[in-house]
Order: structure tokens, then sequence, then C-alpha cells
């Protein structure tokens, strides 16, 4: 079965440095997606970052980067110069591939708190 | 371009009482999804629908949930007789039917429903 686990209930980091928030993921499909969002004390969901399984690259948007061990089943979010405003939940999640279409399953979370 | 519309934002009923959750995805998009987000987890897929189609309901409970998309109009999830497990956040998500866009879900804000 599909499933994806975040290890880090809480993480800390000081603004300006950089944080990794580890996901792997158990699949025994060959094509995959994978996935981050943040959730901010308000509640909605952001898109951070998107990963295809047969994309060569490690994705990147902005401070964003996803750094994916397809040999590990890994894909790590990597935020470079935090910010106070990055302080948020953190879920990996990954698109079932079987179905063609956008179900995902989602890790338990990370939270993230960004201190001065 | 607006976003995922979700209301209400803020949904209470008491025990027995009918809940009706609105969604309108994104302009252009005829997917749509609902997730629920019970406290301390991460997202749990529900149903997907295309307009006037259910595709997948895998994820909802048997009993008295029941989704729709028809041709006009948004998206509605309809938990009838709520009781307080039902109490959790609803998010909806949408995504295009093709395009470099369609396999990423964007998510609505979410309505927070508590059950007294």
């Amino acid at each position: 079965a599909q499933k994806i686990t975040q290890t880090q209930p809480g993480m800390f980091v000081q603004e300006k440095e950089a944080v990794t928030l580890d996901c792997t993921y158990d699949t025994s499909d060959q094509s995959y997606g994978l996935f981050w969002y943040k959730q901010p004390s308000s509640g909605e969901m952001i898109f951070l970052i998107y990963q295809g399984s047969y994309d060569e690259q490690n994705a990147t948007e902005g401070r964003y980067s996803l750094n994916f061990q397809k040999a590990r089943k890994s894909a790590n979010l990597v935020i470079s110069a935090s910010q106070l405003g990055d302080s948020a939940m953190y879920f990996c999640a990954m698109r079932l591939s079987n179905t063609g279409f956008q179900k995902l399953v989602f890790g338990t979370g990370t939270r993230l708190l960004v201190s001065p | 371009n607006a976003g995922v519309m979700q209301n209400p934002r803020h949904l209470v009923r008491r025990r027995g009482q009918e809940a009706r959750l609105r969604c309108s995805p994104m302009k252009g998009h005829s997917h749509v999804y609902w997730y629920r987000q019970l406290p301390e987890e991460g997202l749990k897929f529900m149903v997907y629908l295309q307009k006037e189609n259910i595709i997948d309901e895998s994820g909802m409970p048997k009993e008295r949930f029941s989704a729709e998309f028809p041709k006009e109009g948004p998206s509605i999830l309809r938990i009838q007789q709520v009781v307080r497990g039902d109490s959790a956040a609803y998010f909806c998500a949408s995504s295009p039917p093709s395009g470099p866009l369609h396999e990423k879900l964007f998510f609505g804000s979410g309505t927070q429903l508590s059950v007294l």
C-alpha cells in the first residue's frame, strides 16, 4: 500500500538559515508524483512544489527545492534562507499513480517554527 | 484569477442536523476533489468528481455523506445527521482537465465543521 512517512513532528530553525524537512514514501509503482504543501495557522493548503517520478532534475520553486532520491524513496523539502512567515505545518503527499487522477496520500506533517 | 472558493469558512451544527459545504473550483478547472482533515492529521481523500459525474468516492463514508458537482453551480458536499466525529476541516481542491497544471491540485481555504 502507498504510504508517506514524515518522522519529524516539529522542527526549529533560525531566520535566514536553511532547513530540510524529511519525507519518505512507499510505493511499488514506477510512475508517481510527489508534492509538498504548506498549511499556515490560518488553515489553507498552499501548494509549494511538485516532483514527478520520471523527472531527472530535482524540482525547485524559488526558495523551495525538493531533494529527490529515488533509490532511497525520499523526497525531502529544503527551504533556503528561512523567513518568519515560513512557520507553518508542512505536508508531504504522493499521488496514487494507478488512478490517473489526483488522489493524494498525505503524511502526518511537520510543524516548522522559524525564530528571529 | 480567483482561487478555489469554499464557503462557509466555519460551520457549526448540532448533532442530527445537515451540513452543506460548497466549493467553486478555479476558472477552467473541471475536476473537483474533497479531502477531510481530522485534528492533528494529514488530509484524507474522500471523493473525486467531474461535471455531473462522481468518478471515485472510495474515501467517502458509506452512509450520510454525499457529493455532487452539477453542470451549473458549485460542488456540494452534504453530510446528513451529523455526529461529533464529523467535526473536521473539509478541503476542496481542483485541477484542470489537461495541460501543465493538470498534475497539481489547488486547494481552497477549507470549511471547518464543528458539531456540538
